[in-house]
């Protein structure tokens, strides 16, 4: 079985300043790990993911994550933030190349001018 | 590709009412999932199709809830008898298992479900 932890429900930057939203897994398997962004009343939109390839994943909008084994996590980081990035960000985890995702509770973004 | 779509956006119902919800895939893709969000938390899977094959069913989904893909492309989500628990938004999501895909779920807008 597959879980998920995103540690913060809340985060609140300044806008220019770092973004990190973390996320860590738990999975019996090699883990396909994603990161999903849902604004306000919309679906989720795919940032990026992780298959087994390279370690650091870039994604949209400027995001990126590094899986890391030993820490068994997969952080989302942005140099810089945007008025545009406010959203709910969501970490996901699978078991298998293909099938349901096990998801986090989520991690409300807020960015101040 | 117009995305996944969802009807309606909106439902409010009373109790006891049943109501149907519709999602269109991308089309071509081949997978469908349906997937539970209530204020607060993530989305829990709730049930897949591969083609019209349901694949798996989550115990989230009791026997109120009955999903159908009758020709491999939209699919239905029905619930009998709704509860207020049942309010929640209703995610649908597509994806392709062709040779290069890694199986990426693209999701719909939701369905916002409010059982008075």
């Amino acid at each position: 079985a597959q879980s998920v932890t995103q540690l913060g429900s809340h985060v609140s930057v300044s806008e220019g300043a770092l973004v990190l939203l973390r996320c860590n897994y738990s999975s019996s398997v090699p883990p396909y790990l994603f990161w999903y962004v849902q604004y306000p009343n919309q679906g989720l939109q795919l940032l990026l993911k992780y298959t087994s390839a390279a370690t650091l994943v870039k994604g949209i909008n400027g995001f990126e994550a590094e899986f890391k084994k030993s820490e068994t996590s997969f952080h989302l980081t942005k140099p810089s933030a945007h008025m545009s990035d406010a959203a709910e960000y969501f970490c996901a985890v699978r078991g298998t190349s293909y099938g349901k995702l096990t998801f986090g509770q989520g991690t409300i973004l807020t960015v101040h001018p | 590709d117009t995305g996944v779509s969802q009807n309606p956006r909106h439902k409010i119902t009373k109790r006891g009412q049943n109501v149907t919800f519709r999602c269109d895939p991308i089309s071509e893709h081949n997978r469908l999932y349906w997937y539970r969000q209530t204020l607060g938390q993530g989305p829990e899977f709730l049930t897949y199709f591969q083609n019209e094959a349901q694949l798996e069913k989550s115990r989230l989904l009791s026997d109120r809830f009955s999903a159908e893909r009758p020709k491999g492309s939209f699919s239905t989500l029905e619930i009998q008898r709704t509860e207020q628990g049942d309010s929640a938004m209703y995610l649908c999501a597509s994806s392709s298992t062709g040779a290069s895909s890694t199986d990426t779920q693209y999701f719909g807008p939701g369905t916002r479900l409010t059982v008075l």
